[in-house]
């Protein structure tokens, strides 16, 4: 069975600090890894998601996450934080059956200070 | 871009009322989806659906039901509302099967339910 685990519910960073928040999966098959981003008052948007190929994949707002097999690992970064990343961040797994059976983490609301 | 609209953002109702939750999507996907999101437990899958008047159980399909008529048009049914309810319902959307976009899961903007 997929199971998703979001190391940290809550993280706080300086405007300007490197933005570090960590994922583990379990799957059983190839995954599919993705992370979402939600925004207060509005649904999730996908923010990168990895399925086959480069393990550090690139997504938007100046994110990235690096998939990283031997350490069941897609931890999601971004080099200097704004003010506009605070938010609630998913990372999720998929089997790759169309969404059905994905899989979403608890999640981690990160703090941007001043 | 994809447009998942949900009817009501925030709604009151109380104990044993019949609630319905609507959801459009506008892109012509043939799955849709109904989670529940409370805090610190993350989205948990109430119902899915992968075609017209097909739906599948979810994690916690207790006291929900669903009803999708139309490809486009996903409804959540709380047949007699009760306070354990009271949450945040996202409804969403993607296309069937394996591939690159396969496996994008678009949602609605959520629509708060409270139960009294």
């Amino acid at each position: 069975a997929q199971s998703v685990t979001q190391l940290g519910s809550h993280v706080s960073v300086s405007e300007g600090a490197l933005v570090l928040l960590r994922c583990n999966y379990s799957s059983s098959v190839p995954p599919y890894l993705f992370w979402y981003v939600q925004y207060p008052n509005q649904g999730l948007q996908l923010l990168l998601k990895y399925t086959t190929g480069a393990t550090l994949v690139k997504g938007i707002n100046g994110f990235e996450a690096e998939f990283k097999k031997s350490e069941t690992s897609f931890h999601l970064t971004k080099p200097s934080a704004h003010m506009s990343d605070a938010a609630e961040y998913f990372c999720a797994v998929s089997d790759g059956t169309g969404g059905f059976k994905t899989i979403f983490g608890a999640g981690t609301r990160l703090f941007v200070k001043a | 871009d994809v447009k998942v609209t949900q009817s009501s953002r925030y709604l009151v109702k109380r104990t044993g009322e019949k609630v319905f939750l609507e959801c459009v999507q506008d892109m012509d996907h043939e799955n849709m989806f109904w989670y529940r999101q409370d805090p610190g437990l993350g989205l948990r899958l109430i119902y899915f659906s992968y075609d017209v008047k097909m739906k599948e159980k979810g994690d916690i399909p207790e006291g929900y039901s669903v009803s999708r008529e139309k490809k486009e048009r996903f409804s959540l049914i709380l047949e007699s509302a009760s306070t354990n309810q009271t949450s945040m319902y996202l409804c969403a959307s993607s296309i069937r099967g394996q591939g690159v976009s396969g496996n994008t899961i678009y949602f609605g903007e959520g629509s708060w339910l409270t139960v009294v």
